[in-house]
């Protein structure tokens, strides 16, 4: 069984642009949440969906936005990258809403120069 | 608002040494606690999901404990091995709110051989 799959891996970007990440969950998983960790903040939350519906949205600017397709696949988008946009993301993959355990997948490592 | 706490920061063991790993949290309206392990650079990796009416659960030479009227949990490691280093994280799903893990900042444990 697939493990929770996120693209690219690494990316290097420039101030200013936008990227988009992407996050297959595990097959049959219906929930996706998405963080940032970096070394001073850890992990922070980003945003979470269920059925194609964003259910919460963490302390983050509008810069930050997501979606979630009827595959359960999502994605995450971010504009006019700042320089401490650089973090490693994670994706969370969950069976169900709520009381589930959560799988992560390797993250992409996003650099902003 | 929930907050998680991990002592100690950074743990140092010889290998072969049994060792516990604390995490504390503020709200005891949980439905579930995890504990995470991460390699430097990469995803997490769920080792143990306690749900909130547990007390307890194993896996191999790893056991965890939730004492949720108190805000405690435990990672008891038995006969530690150098592969067992890396950084742990404890993260607990909240009830009320976002469904979101919140997480501690991690305790970083090496195992020399």
């Amino acid at each position: 069984k697939a493990g929770v799959t996120q693209t690219p891996r690494y990316l290097i970007k420039t101030r200013g642009q936008q990227v988009t990440l992407s996050c297959s969950p595990i097959s049959g998983h219906r929930s996706v949440s998405w963080y940032q960790q970096t070394p001073g903040q850890g992990l922070q939350f980003l945003f979470e969906y269920f059925s194609e519906t964003q259910r919460n949205k963490g302390n983050f600017p509008g810069r930050f936005s997501g979606r979630q397709f009827s595959n359960s696949r999502s994605e995450m988008n971010v504009s006019t990258l700042e320089l401490g946009d650089s973090a490693l993301y994670l994706c969370a993959s969950s069976l169900d809403w709520g009381n589930t355990e959560a799988f992560f997948g390797q993250g992409t490592r996003l650099t902003v120069v | 608002k929930q907050e998680v706490t991990q002592i100690p920061a950074a743990l140092s063991v010889p290998e072969g040494e049994n060792l516990v790993l604390n995490c504390s949290f503020t709200d005891s309206a949980i439905y579930n606690l995890q504990w995470f392990r991460q390699d430097p650079g990469k995803g997490l990796t769920s080792l143990l999901l306690i749900q909130s009416s547990q007390r307890e659960q194993t896996s191999g030479r790893l056991n965890a404990s939730l004492d949720k009227s108190s805000g405690r949990s435990t990672l008891y490691i038995a006969a530690s091995q150098p592969g067992d280093s890396a950084t742990y994280l404890c993260a607990v799903r909240r009830i009320q709110g976002a469904q979101k893990l919140v997480f501690g900042q991690g305790t970083r444990l090496t195992i020399n051989p």
